[in-house]
């Protein structure tokens, strides 16, 4: 079975630049997460959908990032403007929805804001 | 405060000990509990669900404790493959996932 695919696996841009991050998850699952990881933390949450509709948004920066999930399977992370404090890895994660919420992550994309 | 709480660490243990981690977690609502084990510069890979009833997969071990949230792993006769950084991840009744900062393992050669 395919894992959780993720392109680009690094970037390196300068501030004020716009980039975007893409995930195609494990086929069947419903719910699709993007996480930001900076080196030291655990995974922060920006946002989840459950198919193609949003679960949790709260802790994403609306102002310069946006997410989508057309189609309900494969998504798109958004940053417009960067900001130094972007540079993170950014983590794309699927699972089921309901029962169980073993989530299933995707190699990563490294950005780097300079 | 942090939603959910883990001692950071190290843990430097010589192989064959056993090391035990906890992770807090404050909210209530929380349903399900998974720990999750990184390497350096890899993502995240489930290590094991925590049902209330107690897990046990080979060496490890989880627990939770509702009464007084928290979530356990323990790890018997650790390995030096077992190095890496523990994550504990909640979920509340909604689906919201929150992770904990992790615990770093290391062991003494």
């Amino acid at each position: 079975e395919a894992g959780v695919a993720q392109s680009p696996r690094y970037k390196i841009i300068e501030k004020r630049q716009s980039v975007a991050f893409w995930c195609n998850p494990i086929s069947g699952h419903a719910t699709l997460y993007w996480y930001q990881q900076i080196l030291g933390q655990g995974p922060k949450l920006l946002i989840q959908f459950q198919n193609n509709g949003v679960v949790d948004d709260s802790q994403l920066p609306k102002d310069r990032f946006s997410a989508e999930r057309l189609k309900g399977v494969d998504s798109t992370l958004k940053i417009q403007p960067a900001k130094l404090e972007d540079s993170a890895v950014y983590l794309c994660a699927s699972s089921t929805w309901g029962d169980s919420y073993e989530q299933y992550f995707g190699p990563g994309t490294r950005l780097t804001v300079t | 405060r942090k939603e959910v709480e883990q001692d950071p660490g190290p843990f430097n243990v010589p192989e064959g000990a056993t090391v035990a981690f906890n992770c807090t977690y404050s909210n209530s609502a929380s349903q399900s509990f998974f720990w999750y084990r990184q390497d350096c510069r890899k993502e995240p890979k489930l290590l094991m669900s925590v049902y209330s009833s107690g897990n046990e997969d080979g060496r490890f071990t989880a627990q939770l404790n509702k009464a007084s949230q928290y979530v356990s792993l323990l790890i018997r006769d650790s390995q030096p493959s077992d190095s890496a950084t523990y994550l504990c991840a909640v979920y509340t009744n909604a689906g919201k996932s929150t992770f904990g900062d992790g615990t770093t393992l290391t062991e003494k050669p």
